[in-house]
């Protein structure tokens, strides 16, 4: 089956320690992207990928970093510069702008507490 | 710039009644506009996408959309809710303001569906 997965479903971690949060997928997409999901706020973009070995910033980038050094992967860091990163993250892939099809696919997500 | 507001952040019905959620949007250009359900800590599933073609757009589980310019709305419809459409929507525009994909989230509508 294609999709989207993230792993782990839950991660809790001790401020001041760094924190990578794995998406892998298998839907031949170019383009990827990492979001952070709070309570009543909706989704806030933080880092997207284009394509291979290149990256750009969101909305909210300070105090994460990711690399793509694989089409399949994309993988987020939370530093210990991010000031609240308790939060629920989601990876979505979609096919290269200027195509017909450039809907969004979501991964399941991934739970991250710090405390 | 793009942007989108839902009008409600909770929505509580009855099953077997109609269902409406409510988005505004703002645009500079012809928008393309989607709306995506998430369940309880799971990642957003794509319910129906608007494009320009058809203002009204018929999605998966019974949901429906209509994009009508003159009231810069794209509300959801669903004629009988179900006890499994408890979930929260997000009603989404795509970003035109560079050559990418990014999508503009609204800050999201939880229904609740009483039995």
């Amino acid at each position: 089956d294609g999709g989207i997965t993230q792993s782990p479903k839950y991660l809790f971690r001790k401020e001041g320690q760094n924190v990578t949060l794995s998406c892998e997928q298998n839907l031949n997409h170019d383009a990827m992207y990492w979001y952070r999901q709070d309570p009543g706020q909706g989704l806030r973009l933080i880092y997207y990928s284009q394509i291979v070995n290149d990256f750009q910033k969101g909305d909210i980038a300070e105090g994460y970093s990711v690399s793509r050094e694989k089409k399949e992967s994309f993988p987020l860091t939370v530093t210990s510069a991010q000031k609240n990163p308790t939060a629920f993250y989601l990876c979505a892939s979609s096919t290269r702008p200027g195509t017909d099809s450039y809907e969004q696919y979501f991964g399941p997500g991934t739970r991250l507490t710090v405390t | 710039a793009q942007s989108v507001t839902q009008l409600d952040s909770h929505v509580s019905v009855s099953e077997g009644t109609p269902v409406l959620l409510r988005c505004n949007y703002s645009s500079s250009y012809s928008p393309s506009l989607f709306w995506y359900v998430q369940h309880p800590n799971k990642g957003l599933q794509l319910l129906l996408k608007y494009t320009s073609a058809a203002t009204l757009v018929k999605g998966i589980n019974g949901f429906e959309a209509e994009f009508k310019k003159s009231e810069t709305s794209f509300h959801l419809t669903k004629p009988s809710a179900h006890m499994s459409d408890a979930a929260e929507y997000f009603c989404v525009v795509r970003d035109y303001g560079g050559a990418t994909n990014k999508l503009i989230f609204g800050t999201g509508t939880l229904l609740a569906v009483q039995p």
